[in-house]
């Protein structure tokens, strides 16, 4: 069955870093677009970020553009989210999700807390 | 951006009841519409896409309509399982947007 695991969160003050990974297992993950969905404390679910089944597009909300960065790789089923230049309003659970046409599977999420 | 509107924003229904769900864009998006379900502490589950069609294992109950602007899900008889926030997503371009949701409890 389709399995997505992401780890990596945690509290972090602002302007700081930190890699998210997200471990793909029960299907083809190298045919398969992937994005990450984020999820602030009560509110509503923001898309952030996809990265084309090769690598070879990508796409970011303009809240992250310049600061956060989807890589992938295949060899070791894994995505990546790199977040740089944190900041509080970025504090939320982040999702590993699979898309194709559109968003079928998601992970459990892992937490990022910016906080001073 | 397109923008994604759902009402209502909660309701509150019967066991057995029918249960419609609206999510309207700010502009057309043909059918790249889907539909989430999401229960307190848990990761949203995908229901249907394309508008109209199921997720695999999603029971029959569930079921969406429309194209362009404007989009329902209907739930044909709520069960006890079927209370959680359900959210419209529309992929017809990036950024992917998400309605604010619909809570729905059960009376």
């Amino acid at each position: 069955q389709v399995q997505l695991v992401e780890s990596g969160g945690g509290v972090v003050q602002p302007g700081r870093s930190l890699r998210l990974s997200c471990v793909a297992s029960g299907f083809t993950f190298s045919t398969y677009g992937m994005h990450w969905v984020r999820q602030t404390p009560g509110q509503g679910l923001e898309w952030v970020a996809v990265i084309w089944y090769d690598g070879g597009n990508k796409y970011y909300a303009d809240s992250v553009k310049g600061r956060f960065t989807i890589s992938r790789d295949n060899s070791k089923n894994t995505l990546y989210l790199q977040l740089n230049s944190l900041r509080v309003e970025d504090t939320a659970v982040y999702y590993c999700t699979r898309g194709g046409n559109s968003i079928d599977y998601w992970g459990q999420g892992t937490l990022v807390t910016v906080s001073s | 951006d397109i923008q994604m509107t759902q009402s209502p924003s909660s309701l509150s229904a019967s066991l057995g009841d029918r249960v419609t769900i609206t999510c309207r864009a700010s502009q057309g998006i043909s059918n790249y519409l889907a539909w989430f379900q999401q229960k307190p502490g848990k990761a949203p589950k995908s229901l249907i896409y394309d508008a109209s069609r199921l997720q695999s294992g999603v029971p029959s109950k569930f079921s969406g309509s429309g194209s362009g602007t404007d989009f329902t899900l209907t739930i044909s008889s709520l069960q006890p399982e079927d209370f959680g926030t359900y959210y419209c997503q529309q992929y017809y371009s990036f950024p992917w947007t998400f309605g604010q949701g619909t809570k729905v409890e059960i009376k």
